[in-house]
């Protein structure tokens, strides 16, 4: 049973226009959520993250959105570009847990 | 500074071969983990190190497959005997203790045929 769930596996948006992503979990119990990208052939690499003690995160073009009541992580990128394309993975975990639960990925297409 | 390093970048086997995947962590971190992406669906947790004791190890399939991290440095994944569900790209991550981030290899494609 998923305990993270991007249920969008694609996306396409054109270039200069925001891109959003999003991540619902089912566990109450998760307090920190990362944001992965990995392009073909390579292995994820870390964009932003945000502990539960917050509902946003910024990191340039990059902004993480928390919705604990929810249970809903959002990844907005703003203004897209072509170098984003790559599929993005919703990470998350538990206390001092350190293993990280992913989704399934969402696979985005920013057109020039 | 030198990221994770996983050797080999692909292996096809038959089912029934063994096969050895190994890590090197980025130098410093403690915390050593495996995971694996079967095709089409999310990556999964095999196991955590610290240095080289086994932490949680609470993802690892069956008992074909055994991790090792001697001298707490490299670890290696062993698949023995392999099966055609063994299948998939096994990634290596590391970070130091108290590091949130978890820092990516870029993975060792394994089709079992």
């Amino acid at each position: 049973d998923q305990q993270v769930k991007q249920n969008s596996p694609s996306l396409s948006v054109q270039e200069g226009r925001i891109s959003i992503l999003n991540c619902d979990y089912t566990n109450s119990m998760f307090d920190y959520f990362l944001w992965y990208k990995k392009y073909p052939a390579e292995g994820p690499t870390f964009l932003i993250s945000i502990s539960s003690i917050k509902d946003k995160n910024e990191d340039g073009r990059f902004t993480v959105f928390l919705n604990k009541s929810a249970k809903h992580l959002s990844l907005h990128i703003v203004p897209s570009q072509p170098g984003d394309s790559a599929v993005y993975f919703c990470a998350t975990r538990e206390g001092s847990n350190y293993k990280l639960t992913f989704g399934k990925g969402t696979l985005l297409t920013v057109n020039p | 500074e030198a990221g994770v390093t996983q050797f080999p970048s692909h292996s096809v086997i038959e089912k029934g071969q063994t096969v050895t995947l190994r890590c090197d962590p980025i130098s410093g971190h403690d915390n050593l983990y495996w995971y694996r992406r079967v095709m089409g669906k999310e990556i999964k947790f095999l196991l955590h190190f610290v240095k080289e004791s086994k932490q949680d190890e609470s993802g690892m399939p069956n008992n074909r497959f055994l991790a090792e991290r001697t001298g707490g440095t490299y670890s290696t994944l062993k698949v023995q005997p392999a099966e055609l569900e063994d299948s998939g790209v096994y990634f290596c991550a590391s970070n130091r203790r108290g590091q949130e981030t978890q820092y990516f290899g870029p993975g060792t494609r394994l089709l079992v045929l």
